[in-house]
């Protein structure tokens, strides 16, 4: 069964810190995708990254970066030099053809850039 | 280009009432999927539409729930007999085509508050 794995529900970080969400993820099927999302205060999800599972490749964009690991099921999503801005809750998603490219999200992990 | 239009944004009802929430997809979109996010969890898929059609609802309890996506307006979740635990947030997401990794784009959602 497809299932995603937010295991930090919170977490607060200051101002320019670095900040790491983890997501795992299981599937059984070889073919797959993965998001991230993101929900400011004002409840909208935001769509931020895709990737499919073929392609393991890491992206930077901006101050964000996405490390993909199939060998350990993860989809780790890292913020650098964090700003107040980027106080949101953050999703990471699965979606999987086989089930009618339903999208499985993880439980979210709320962050909390403190100025 | 406005994006997924949801609502109302909040919806109050007594047990036993009916709610019906509103859900105008991105411009070209015509698929339309709902997801309820209960309180401490993640986003759960319910139903799945295109114009006119329900392709996917097995998300979508048995009872007292409905959905539709007619030819002309809006996409309508609409419950009937609400119970307190329908109280969650119900999302609304749109998407150009339906294939593999296919992004979704979300409203904001409307809170639905059941006393």
């Amino acid at each position: 069964a497809q299932k995603v794995t937010q295991a930090q529900t919170e977490i607060s970080v200051v101002e320019k810190e670095d900040v790491t969400l983890d997501c795992v993820y299981e599937t059984r099927d070889t073919t797959y995708y993965l998001f991230w999302y993101k929900q400011p205060p004002s409840g909208e999800l935001v769509f931020l990254i895709r990737r499919n599972s073929f392609d393991e490749q890491n992206e930077i964009s901006g101050r964000y970066s996405w490390n993909f690991q199939k060998s350990t099921s993860s989809f780790n999503f890292t913020i650098t030099a964090s700003q107040v801005v980027d106080s949101a809750v953050y999703f990471c998603a699965l979606s999987d053809p086989n089930t009618g490219n339903q999208f499985y999200f993880g439980t979210g992990t709320s962050l909390t850039v403190i100025p | 280009n406005a994006g997924v239009m949801q609502n109302p944004r909040h919806l109050v009802r007594r047990r036993g009432q009916e709610a019906r929430l509103r859900c105008s997809p991105m411009k070209g979109h015509s698929h339309v999927y709902w997801y309820r996010q209960l309180p401490e969890e993640g986003l759960k898929f319910m139903v799945y539409l295109q114009k006119e059609n329900i392709i996917d609802e097995s998300g979508m309890p048995k009872e007292r729930f409905s959905a539709e996506f007619p030819k002309e307006g809006p996409s309508i979740l609409r419950i009937q007999q609400v119970v307190r635990g329908d109280s969650a947030a119900y999302f609304c997401a749109s998407s150009l085509r339906q294939g593999e990794g296919e992004k979704l784009f979300f409203g904001s959602g409307t809170q639905l508050s059941v006393l």
